[in-house]
């Protein structure tokens, strides 16, 4: 089956500070969504963006199909970002696989 | 957008008995559910897909005696948890995908199963 991983796995930033994360998967793929998962562990859907790119506030993504890959940004974190951010992808169009996840602590 | 309603978000049952879970598609039909499971710390792992009027199709390594789906109709998925033992004690969530209107999966608010 297909492989999706993230990168890093955990990450700690000072409120207001910018970071990149990372979702390489191993085959071509129909779908891939970026979810954050808060602490009451509810999987909120950030973007769905199986190629281009996508802006939504403070938050962006890309995804380069070609090379197999996809990049969440975060400018100017706040503390409410904080959990854990999957990748997830669909490459049968049939269902979703989750990569390990990236979890982020904002502090103040 | 597509919602997923899922119930109930939160159940503690006694070791041996059984526990169902209801994922509901609330604006859309669904032909086909999907449950995961989500084990503290880890990522989500498929457990099984649902299909409406046919049998689940479950992944490798999850018993589908145990774990028993039931898809009646097109907006409701079950999942009953058979003879819980703590080990099943986990995290569940369900999710659906709007095909009609093209959007990605949506997730259910996840149940939070703990067996004592």
């Amino acid at each position: 089956g297909i492989q999706v991983e993230q990168s890093p796995p955990d990450l700690i930033l000072q409120e207001g500070a910018n970071s990149t994360l990372r979702c390489n998967f191993s085959d071509s793929v129909n779908n891939l969504q970026w979810f954050h998962q808060n602490p009451w562990g509810q999987l909120i859907n950030l973007f769905y963006i199986p190629s281009g790119t996508k802006q939504n506030g403070r938050l962006s993504a890309t995804t380069v199909a070609t090379e197999r890959y996809s990049l969440l940004y975060i400018s100017s974190s706040q503390t409410t970002d904080s959990g854990v951010y999957f990748c997830a992808v669909d490459y049968n169009n049939n269902d979703m696989r989750f990569g390990a996840g990236t979890r982020l602590t904002v502090k103040p | 957008g597509a919602v997923v309603s899922q119930h109930p978000s939160r159940v503690i049952c006694k070791s041996g008995t059984s526990v169902k879970i209801e994922c509901r598609s609330l604006d859309f039909q669904a032909t086909t559910m999907f449950w995961y499971r989500q084990f503290p710390k880890q990522s989500l792992m498929l457990m099984a897909t649902s299909n409406e009027g046919s049998k689940a199709t479950y992944e490798q390594g999850v018993e589908k005696d145990k774990f028993l789906i039931n898809h009646a109709s097109l907006t409701l998925s079950t999942l009953t948890v058979t003879s819980a033992h703590p080990e099943d004690s986990s995290f569940y969530i369900c999710s659906a995908r709007d095909r009609k209107r093209g959007y990605g999966y949506t997730f259910g608010s996840g149940t939070r199963l703990t067996v004592v």
